[in-house]
């Protein structure tokens, strides 16, 4: 089966311009999430969709973070403006069931400077 | 909530030692448990997971993980490593509750030819 798609895989851009990331999961997988991974740590949720609808994003920076799913499939998460500490890989995931565990997109890495 | 601590941060060892990475949870419910493994520019991989049933849990190359209910732990070993293994593994734990998939900090393995 395909994998997590993303793009782009690199991004780099000056603290306060805006940025958005895509992701299209693997086919027939409801939920899909965004994880953040800073350099050094390991990744923490930032938001979880299940079809088109929020279920968690309570450790999303909503202040500057967004994220939509429309139509239940792609993904994109938007950063506005972005600020020094949001360098990080932004890590989309996709799950058919809890018990099956993630499949991982490659990531985009995004430098802030 | 849960949470996920990985002991070490960075293990070195020699090809053919015996690697053992030590995960412990805090979650008082019924968790299900993963390891996964980042090699080099990939992007994250499942190595083994545990829901139920035999506590010692079989993954891919060679690897295997232990649950411990008692020390709620999930420590992840390998007899005999290569240099292959050269990478950054992640334990990760979720409830039954739900589907988010809370992330340890992860553990730098550097296996030297």
């Amino acid at each position: 089966e395909a994998g997590v798609a993303q793009s782009p895989r690199y991004k780099i851009i000056e603290k306060r311009q805006s940025v958005a990331f895509w992701c299209n999961p693997i086919s027939g997988h409801a939920t899909l999430y965004w994880y953040q991974q800073i350099l050094g740590q390991g990744p923490k949720l930032l938001i979880q969709f299940q079809n088109n609808g929020v279920v968690d994003d309570s450790q999303l920076p909503k202040d500057r973070f967004s994220a939509e799913r429309l139509k239940g499939v792609d993904s994109t998460l938007k950063i506005q403006p972005a600020k020094l500490e949001d360098s990080a890989v932004y890590l989309c995931a996709s799950s058919l069931r809890a018990a099956d565990g993630y499949t991982f997109g490659s990531g985009t890495r995004l430098t802030v400077v | 909530a849960q949470s996920v601590s990985q002991h070490n941060h960075h293990v070195i060892l020699s090809e053919a030692a015996s690697l053992e990475l030590g995960c412990n949870y805090s979650y008082g419910g019924t968790v299900n448990l993963f390891w996964y493994v980042q090699y080099p520019g990939q992007h994250l991989q499942l190595l083994l997971k545990y829901f139920s049933g035999d506590p010692l849990v079989k993954g891919i190359k060679g690897f295997e993980a232990e649950f411990i209910k008692s020390k709620f732990s999930f420590n992840l070993r390998k007899p005999s490593v290569q240099w292959s293994d050269t990478a950054e593994y992640f334990c990760a734990v979720n409830t039954a509750a739900g589907n988010k998939l809370t992330f340890g900090g992860g553990t730098r393995v550097l296996v030297k030819p």
